[in-house]
């Protein structure tokens, strides 16, 4: 059973700080990492994705990737209040292009 | 934007009723999906469907589910005999390009009764 782990939380952090998030998954196949964030009752919508190892950056986002230790984290950097949110990690089914494997998803709590 | 229509947003409905939850893609799109949620748990991949077929289904999707896209603009998720556990929120996706570029429609809460 292809497996995406993430801590539930909640993450609590005060406005301006980092909040860093973190996810691990099993099948070593997969070759495309994407976060979402979720807001209570919404659809998910796409923050950031990641295909290479290393680092990518948009805004105050940065995903990071260890395909070696199938990892993947976010960092958030200058924490609002509005981005307090489930941030849900998904991972395609071992480069198949047709679904995403999802993990449950951390609670972030962003404290003014 | 461009944004993924989903209706009804919340149906209730009586257990071994069938519901019929309809979205509207993104017009270029062509690939599209269905997920759901069930309260507290993680998001689920229900089916995949391409050029006009379904492209994988999960272990979720069985002979009481079935999709449709009956007029080259909706794409409708049947469920034949609703169950209590199909409670949930059910998400439709559609994609340009596979995975890259997913949109989520806004959600049908259906609960069963």
């Amino acid at each position: 059973q292809k497996e995406v782990e993430q801590n539930s939380g909640p993450l609590s952090v005060p406005e301006g700080a980092i909040a860093s998030l973190n996810c691990t998954y099993s099948d070593r196949g997969s070759q495309s990492f994407f976060w979402y964030r979720q807001y209570s009752g919404k659809s998910p919508e796409l923050i950031m994705f990641i295909y290479s190892n290393g680092d990518k950056e948009d805004g105050r986002f940065t995903a990071q990737l260890n395909k070696a230790s199938q990892y993947v984290s976010l960092l958030i950097r200058d924490s609002q209040p509005s981005d307090s949110a489930t941030y849900l990690c998904a991972v395609d089914n071992a480069g198949n292009n047709r679904k995403l494997i999802w993990g449950l998803g951390t609670s972030l709590a962003v404290n003014p | 934007e461009p944004e993924v229509t989903q209706t009804p947003s919340h149906q209730v409905t009586q257990m071994g009723q069938e519901v019929i939850l309809r979205c509207v893609p993104i017009s270029n799109h062509l690939y599209f999906y269905w997920y759901r949620q069930i309260l507290g748990q993680k998001v689920e991949f229900l089916v995949s469907f391409y050029n006009n077929e379904i492209s994988e289904k999960s272990e979720i999707f069985d002979d009481q589910f079935s999709v449709e896209r009956p007029d080259g603009s909706n794409f409708t998720l049947k469920i034949r005999s609703t169950k209590l556990e199909d409670s949930a929120m059910y998400f439709c996706a559609s994609s340009e390009q596979g995975l890259v570029g997913y949109t989520f429609g806004s959600g049908t809460r259906l609960t069963v009764v």
